[in-house]
């Protein structure tokens, strides 16, 4: 069965970086893309990017240009995102998602990312 | 581009149907059979209840179903239950920019 097992909470500094990992497992990792989305406490789902396991190509959210890298590891089916300059209207819940032909078909759990002073 | 706009607070009572309507523009939702939908229960990831504006992926009750007329996508929800309560968000997938659009979410009150 496919399993996004991400991983666990950070709490980081304004201007600090962060760099959350999603390991994929029951699929063939280099066949579908993974995008990430994150929410806000309280607030609704936003999409921030997108990388094909394949060839490493990815695709950003305007508002996380410059700002955001997503990576992958084939040899161990894990992805991962790294957020820079982190702000604190940044804290929120972080999810990777298998992506297939448009649909977000499978979600990690959720890594809660906190921005404080 | 901006966010797709659904409603923020929709009712029903048990075993009524509600509709849940998400707006976009022509160069998403118009442009694209690729609407989807999510549910999400609080604390919870969210879960695909709807792809490709009318299709139910395997387990999901067949009380969920979903449409799309010009720019304006809609989810149905027949026989309202007490576990229908949550968080429902539309998705379009932008195929020619490889990016995707949420809607703002909608809070489904069960009554």
């Amino acid at each position: 069965q496919v399993s996004l097992v991400q991983s666990g909470g950070e709490v980081k500094k304004p201007g600090a970086s962060v760099k959350v990992s999603c390991k994929a497992s029951g699929y063939t990792f280099t066949t579908y893309g993974i995008s990430w989305v994150r929410q806000a406490p309280g607030q609704g789902l936003e999409w921030m990017g997108w990388i094909n396991p394949h060839n490493g190509n990815t695709k950003y959210a305007q508002n996380f240009q410059g700002r955001v890298t997503l990576t992958t590891d084939t040899s161990t089916s894990t992805a991962y995102m790294e957020l820079m300059s982190l702000r604190s209207d940044d804290t929120a819940v972080y999810y990777c998602v298998k992506e297939t032909y448009g649909k977000f078909d499978y979600w990690g759990q959720g890594t809660l990312v906190i921005v404080s002073s | 581009q901006s966010a797709l706009t659904q409603p923020a607070f929709v009712s029903g009572s048990p075993g009524q149907s509600i509709t849940i309507p998400c707006t976009g523009t022509s160069n998403d939702i118009g442009a694209y059979n690729s609407v989807s939908w999510y549910q999400q229960h609080p604390g919870k990831a969210p879960k695909l209840i709807i792809h490709n504006v009318n299709n139910r992926p395997s387990g999901v009750s067949n009380r969920f179903s979903g449409s799309k007329s010009g720019n304006t996508a809609s989810l149905t929800i027949s026989g309202l239950q007490a576990e229908d309560e949550a968080d429902y968000y539309c998705t379009s997938y932008i195929g020619s920019s490889i990016s995707w659009l949420f809607g703002g979410g909608t809070k489904l009150a069960v009554l």
